[in-house]
């Protein structure tokens, strides 16, 4: 049972380029959800999926998209990568039956744009 | 919006005992978490209250009252290893927010020897 993967860990883009972050959970949990975390700022809400095939926005979206095809992945698309979207990005899930009560988290891919 | 505080630092000395504080405004409650981050970690979950009063779990504890709109986090016997940041978290309980999680800003602990 690996919980919540992402991959890549690392990543250094250049301004305009666009890439994918992969997040993937085995516990077969119906929420995943993705945060942004910046120094002094806490944990930002990128986007959020209650199941496959929905998706809602969260408080930071803007130059993010998001799909939920399988109850196990949910990749975080950058479509032009900017200075501003430097940042750690959290993926996490969490199971309904417990009620929301706990969010299992990944280890994060620090991002870096240049 | 959501406005959730918390103080940004505190210290303390190891084997004391440290509260830290965290009021909400929110619309919508459905419970109040704790998380614990060491640097260059993932969060890690510490604690969930969803009705008023005191929940103990070993040397952590966590206090709510939704009147108030104030939780605590109190560590006792501290220890370096205690030495994080601790994350504050509100779960809506509205419709189409229901389940997100609004975090406030953290508080970096320091435990001296």
């Amino acid at each position: 049972n690996a919980g919540v993967t992402q991959t890549p860990k690392f990543q250094v883009l250049k301004t305009g380029q666009s890439m994918t972050l992969q997040c993937a959970q085995d516990m077969n949990h119906e929420y995943m959800s993705w945060y942004r975390q910046d120094p002094g700022m806490g944990l930002r809400l990128i986007h959020y999926s209650v199941g496959a095939g929905i998706t809602d926005q969260g408080e930071v979206p803007n130059g993010y998209n998001v799909s939920r095809s399988t109850t196990e992945d949910f990749p975080l698309r950058l479509l032009s990568a900017a200075p501003s979207q430097t940042s750690v990005y959290f993926c996490a899930s969490s199971a309904r039956d417990r009620g929301l009560r706990e969010q299992y988290f990944g280890p994060g891919t620090r991002l870096t744009v240049t | 919006g959501q406005n959730i505080d918390q103080p940004t630092e505190m210290t303390a000395t190891e084997g004391a005992i440290v509260q830290i504080n965290c009021t909400y405004q929110t619309s919508g409650f459905n419970g109040l978490f704790w998380y614990q981050q060491h640097a260059g970690e993932a969060p890690t979950f510490l604690s969930y209250n969803v009705l008023d009063g005191l929940e103990e779990k070993g040397r952590f504890s966590s206090f709510l009252s939704r009147s108030k709109g104030y939780s605590y986090l109190l560590l006792k016997e501290l220890q370096m290893k205690d030495s994080a940041s601790y994350l504050c978290a509100v779960s809506l309980d509205r419709g189409s927010t229901l389940g997100r999680l609004y975090f406030g800003r953290g508080t970096q602990l320091t435990v001296w020897p």
